[in-house]
């Protein structure tokens, strides 16, 4: 079965730059959430979209940001990055129509990593 | 304040022996419950989940767990470890929103 894919899986910047990280759901989900684990941590929720807008924001820092385009996919863009930054991003995808609770299925992630 | 625990953040079982990964949750209302687990450099896979159907609720590689109100626990438990058990694994709950809180995690540690 299809699982979701992110991209690219390993990155490695310098601070201050910027970074975008991609994500292609699960064919036919709707709903795509973003996570961020640091070294040793639990993934802590950062931002989810539902059909392209935004359903919910977590503590996901003004330097980033995030949408959801028409097919679904999305894209996390981060800024001045920090080297606190360096983690592990998790994208999820879910869907609505299912009924029930939205089950979230996790990518494989992106390692950044800020020098 | 809702919350999700995990106590121990390092188990040990012998291979073989009977694996168990305690959970307790703070809610006003029963949310529902996951478990992941992530392999070293991996992504989290889900293991099985809780939705107000069944109690008792299986999921994959012979892992299973009780949903118990009273106690407000998700335990996960195995009869028996097998090598290929060794990972971390996060207790969840998503308490009827679109986030999913996760457990500090289980690092869950096989000896031969």
């Amino acid at each position: 079965a299809a699982g979701v894919i992110q991209s690219p899986r390993h990155l490695i910047k310098e601070k201050r730059e910027t970074a975008t990280l991609k994500c292609y759901p699960i064919p036919r989900h709707d709903t795509v959430y973003w996570y961020q684990q640091g070294p040793g941590q639990d993934p802590q929720f950062l931002i989810s979209f539902y059909e392209k807008m935004q359903s919910d924001k977590g503590s996901i820092p003004d330097r980033f940001s995030a949408q959801q385009f028409s097919d679904y996919h999305s894209e996390l863009n981060m800024s001045s990055l920090e080297l606190g930054d360096s983690a592990l991003y998790f994208c999820a995808s879910s869907s609505s129509r299912q009924g029930g609770p939205d089950t979230q299925y996790f990518g494989p992630g992106t390692r950044l990593t800020v020098l | 304040a809702q919350s999700v625990t995990q106590l121990g953040s390092h188990v040990s079982v012998s291979e073989g022996a009977l694996v168990l990964l305690r959970c307790n949750y703070s809610s006003s209302v029963p949310p529902y419950l996951f478990w992941y687990v992530q392999y070293p450099n991996q992504g989290l896979q889900l293991l099985l989940k809780y939705t107000s159907a069944a109690t008792l609720v299986k999921g994959i590689n012979g892992f299973e767990a009780e949903f118990k109100k009273s106690e407000t626990s998700f335990h996960l438990t195995k009869p028996s470890a097998h090598m290929s058990d060794a990972a971390e694994y996060f207790c969840a709950v998503n308490f009827r929103d679109d986030k999913i809180i996760f457990g500090k995690g289980t690092r869950l540690h096989i000896l031969p």
